[in-house]
């Protein structure tokens, strides 16, 4: 069974300039989640969807971040315009509807910096 | 979902158990504990979850305290793979709140 799949990696931008993230979850995972992941500090949840729709955003910097999910099935996050304190690493997550173990599968992350 | 409470670091030599602690003292009856690990510059891994009884997988066991205020993971034969930062994560499956809370967890270095 292939994994999250994350793109890019890494990136290095600089502040004020704009930076999107692609995530492909399991294939037939209903839930998706963003995570930012600040050196040091545990994963933060920033926006949780089921299929396409919005669950929980209510940690997502709006002025800033924008998420969407298309069809139901990838994910794109955008940082316009960027900030030095959104270096981090953002985490993609999925995980199935109903199920025993309600465990959530992650990506590699893609890690961002912005000089 | 209930706080936890965790040491920042521990070692453990290699082939010898390592017995992580958290402390969970306000959770309610209907959450579980769950442990998940990060390996460096990798997501976090499940790993294992209870509610009150003991449970064990081909990764860890999971240990509970009677009054569920607090658990050990045990990784009973531990390797340099095992390294990691595990993060003790308490969680009410029946609040369709889907996400996970993470603490800062303990860093765990295995010693060679």
């Amino acid at each position: 069974e292939a994994g999250v799949a994350q793109s890019p990696r890494y990136k290095i931008i600089e502040k004020r300039q704009s930076v999107a993230f692609w995530c492909n979850p399991i294939s037939g995972h209903a839930t998706l989640y963003w995570y930012q992941q600040i050196l040091g500090q545990g994963p933060k949840l920033l926006i949780q969807f089921q299929n396409n729709g919005v669950v929980d955003d209510s940690q997502l910097p709006k002025d800033r971040f924008s998420a969407e999910r298309l069809k139901g099935v990838d994910s794109t996050l955008k940082i316009q315009p960027a900030k030095l304190e959104d270096s981090a690493v953002y985490l993609c997550a999925s995980s199935p509807t109903g199920g025993l173990t309600y465990e959530q599968y992650f990506g590699p992350g893609t890690r961002l910096t912005v000089t | 979902d209930a706080k936890t409470t965790q040491p920042p670091s521990m070692d453990c030599a290699e082939g010898r158990a390592a017995n992580l602690p958290c402390n969970h003292s306000t959770i309610s009856g209907n959450e579980y504990v769950y442990w998940y690990r990060q390996i460096h510059s990798q997501g976090p891994q499940y790993i294992i979850h209870g509610l009150k009884n003991n449970e064990t997988n081909e990764m860890a066991s999971l240990i509970i305290t009677e009054d569920r205020k607090s658990s050990t993971l045990i990784l009973p034969h531990a390797t340099l793979r095992d390294t990691a930062v595990y993060y003790c994560i308490v969680y009410g499956r029946d609040t369709g709140r889907r996400a996970l809370t993470f603490g800062s967890g303990t860093r765990l270095q295995v010693q060679p």
